[in-house]
């Protein structure tokens, strides 16, 4: 079955340590984005890319990194510099790059990141 | 910057009935793309139903349907004959037609009681 995989479903993160979430999508789909929800809130957007070897920072990307090597996949680092990286984060796609569509947002399962 | 606002952080309502949820927006374009989407206790995002600014007409999924006002940016969710399962978190959400990006409220959490 196609879809998008995020692991893992659980991470914990120490003080001054950088860890990074995947995402990977069988989708063949162009645009994938990562963003970040904390409880009780709406989704913040973190970063996007629309394409291999480009991504754009979304409303809250200080603090974060990704990459976009292939297609199928988009990595989050979450730094020593993010403070607050208690979240859940979700990982998404759509099948083009916008235009004149209503293309849907396919997501992930989420991952949980705890700070110890 | 487009913003979402939904001023309901949160609702009941009794197992059969109907509930509308409400969500405005704020935006400068004439053509975009609305959503409502659905986060139940496993987390997981379930678009429930999506609306394209130049259509007048509501759109409609079976229980649920819109009333998109689009003068007065708003963009209400109606849930008829309320299911247990339907106990979630909803989403408003816009996004440009000439844009990639989704941008979310602040969501309305909805329980369905027996």
């Amino acid at each position: 079955d196609g879809g998008i995989t995020q692991s893992p479903k659980y991470l914990f993160r120490k003080e001054g340590q950088n860890v990074t979430l995947s995402c990977e999508q069988n989708l063949n789909h162009d645009a994938m984005y990562w963003y970040r929800q904390d409880p009780g809130q709406g989704l913040r957007l973190i970063y996007y890319s629309q394409i291999v070897n480009d991504f754009q920072k979304g409303d809250i990307a200080e603090g974060y990194s990704v990459s976009r090597e292939k297609k199928e996949s988009f990595p989050l680092t979450v730094t020593s510099a993010q403070k607050n990286p208690t979240a859940f984060y979700l990982c998404a796609s759509t099948p083009g790059t916008g235009g004149s569509t209503n293309e849907k947002l396919f997501f992930g399962s989420g991952t949980q990141l705890s700070v110890l | 910057a487009q913003t979402v606002t939904q001023s309901q952080p949160e609702m009941s309502v009794q197992e059969a009935e109907t509930v509308t949820l409400s969500c405005t927006y704020d935006t400068s374009e004439s053509n975009y793309y609305l959503f409502w989407y659905k986060q139940p206790p496993s987390r997981q995002m379930i678009l429930v139903i999506r609306q394209e600014a130049y259509k007048q007409q509501n759109a409609t999924e079976n229980r649920f349907s819109v009333n998109f006002q689009k003068a007065a940016k708003s963009f209400s969710l109606k849930i008829s004959d309320s299911q247990l399962g339907d106990t979630a978190m909803y989403f408003c959400a816009f996004r440009e037609t000439s844009g990639s990006r989704l941008t979310f409220g602040e969501g309305t959490q909805l329980t369905v009681n027996p």
